[in-house]
């Protein structure tokens, strides 16, 4: 058990940039979950994934967030023509089964010039 | 729809003593789980306890208990023997199975500082 990889720790970039976060969940959980965390608040959902498919994304995820989990393994979050309000740490989660708790990531921290 | 409320943004306690910090949730449903988690500054969150509402029993691990009092819709954690690597963020979560998501709902967090 390897944990939750996320990359890169941290992204600083010009607003109107494009951005994309990887997620390697543990290799035997096929749920994974992208989660928002901005100064003072707790962990909001974006989105879900199991196995490949997305099936479930927050009103949250504007048009230019996009996320992707080929053949069910690692996961990618995309932003795109990133805003000031974009920054924030992004996590990630994943779990093999309903109903155990979730394991995080150390987040990716988006910082936006 | 769920909301996870925790009411004190800071808390402080000094080394071996006990602190426990609050947790109310708002829910409809019978059936669902909660967390407590713990962030520790730049390192990742990890799972400190949860609790399953069909049990009456409050969970335990080690130095960390809650009480959980389903009809208040509250659940608090006790830290016994407060030790300098406690210090961090606690965050309280909530899930309902089966959502099809099983996502959480997190509080705001109450941020733990233990004192030497």
């Amino acid at each position: 058990d390897t944990g939750v990889s996320q990359n890169p720790r941290h992204k600083i970039t010009k607003r109107g940039q494009n951005v994309t976060f990887r997620c390697d969940p543990i290799s035997e959980h096929n749920r994974l979950y992208w989660y928002r965390q901005t100064l003072g608040q707790g962990p909001e959902f974006l989105t879900y994934f199991q196995n490949e498919a997305q099936l479930e994304k927050s009103r949250l995820l504007s048009d230019r967030f996009s996320a992707e989990r080929p053949k069910g393994s690692f996961s990618t979050l995309e932003i795109q023509r990133t805003e000031q309000g974009d920054s924030a740490m992004y996590l990630c989660a994943s779990t093999g089964d309903s109903n155990q708790p979730q394991h995080f990531g150390d987040g990716t921290r988006l910082s936006i010039l | 729809a769920q909301t996870v409320t925790q009411s004190q943004p800071e808390m402080s306690v000094q080394e071996a003593e006990t602190v426990t910090l609050s947790c109310t949730y708002d829910t409809s449903e019978n059936n669902y789980y909660l967390f407590w988690y713990k962030q520790p500054p730049s390192r990742q969150m990890i799972l400190v306890i949860r609790q399953e509402a069909y049990k009456q029993q409050n969970a335990t691990e080690n130095r960390f208990s809650v009480n959980f009092q389903k009809a208040a819709k509250s659940f608090s954690l006790k830290i016994s023997d407060s030790q300098l690597g406690d210090t961090a963020m606690y965050f309280c979560a909530f899930m309902k199975p089966p959502s099809g998501t099983y996502k959480y709902i997190f509080g705001t967090g109450t941020r733990l500082k233990v004192l030497a």
